[in-house]
């Protein structure tokens, strides 16, 4: 099975700043590398797939980058409802089968 | 625009069983994967499963094989999430979720499940 393992598990990062927030795979997992976004008693919310594609209706300010085992996602200047948690997530082809990272919270610093 | 709607929470007891149930409504149903995936209190995401009903077989996680059982009614565009031999581990929201390119693009509102005695 493949672990995905997310740092840091808490980032401090004041409003209008910049967020980076990466993902390690314990294997390579080609480009099937999504991260989601959760708030509080809602369901997550698909932010980006294949590494670097914007899901429908997200902002650009969300960006995402990395190959192989390493993965990055960047929030560019942060919004006040972007504090929330995140995580990672990949898949493997077929069958298809996929583990999340244990994700992080992004607060107000 | 397809919604997927997840039946309402529930109360079991250890050793018992639960059926959770996520009908997709308002678009086709068949050719794409649906999942099920739990998130206990305070914790983080876990994939427990999935089926893609045009082919039929579901696959599970490897943590759940022989306790959980996915199926599906396509004349109701329902799919069916079973977990057996619950534990107070096993309470949680239960998600369901529609998979394309390898990512969850749709979810259900989540059905809470409680193993208490």
């Amino acid at each position: 099975e493949i672990v995905m393992t997310q740092s840091p598990a808490t980032l401090s990062v004041s409003p209008g700043e910049r967020a980076t927030l990466s993902c390690r795979a314990s294997q390579s997992v080609k480009n099937n590398l999504a991260w989601y976004q959760q708030k509080p008693g809602q369901a997550p919310r698909l932010l980006i797939y294949g590494v670097s594609t914007r899901a429908t209706g997200i902002p650009a300010r969300f960006s995402g980058s990395g190959s192989g085992t390493e993965f990055t996602l960047t929030i560019s200047s942060l919004q006040s409802e972007d504090f929330a948690v995140y995580y990672c997530q990949q898949s493997n082809n077929w069958p298809p089968m996929y583990t999340f990272g244990q994700g992080t919270k992004l607060e107000i610093k | 625009q397809v919604q997927l709607v997840q039946s309402g929470s529930e109360v079991k007891k250890p050793g018992s069983s639960v059926k959770v149930a996520c009908k997709a409504s308002g678009g086709t149903f068949s050719g794409y994967t649906l999942v099920w995936v739990r998130q206990a209190p305070g914790q983080g995401l876990e994939w427990l499963g999935g089926v893609t009903p045009v082919f039929g077989s579901p696959n599970y996680a490897q943590k759940f094989q022989g306790r959980v059982s996915i199926t599906t009614d396509e004349s109701t565009t329902t799919t069916y999430m079973e977990l057996s031999s619950l534990t107070s581990e096993d309470t949680a929201v239960y998600y369901c979720a529609k998979a394309v390119w390898g990512a969850f693009n749709l979810w259900g509102q989540g059905t809470m499940l409680t193993v208490s005695s």
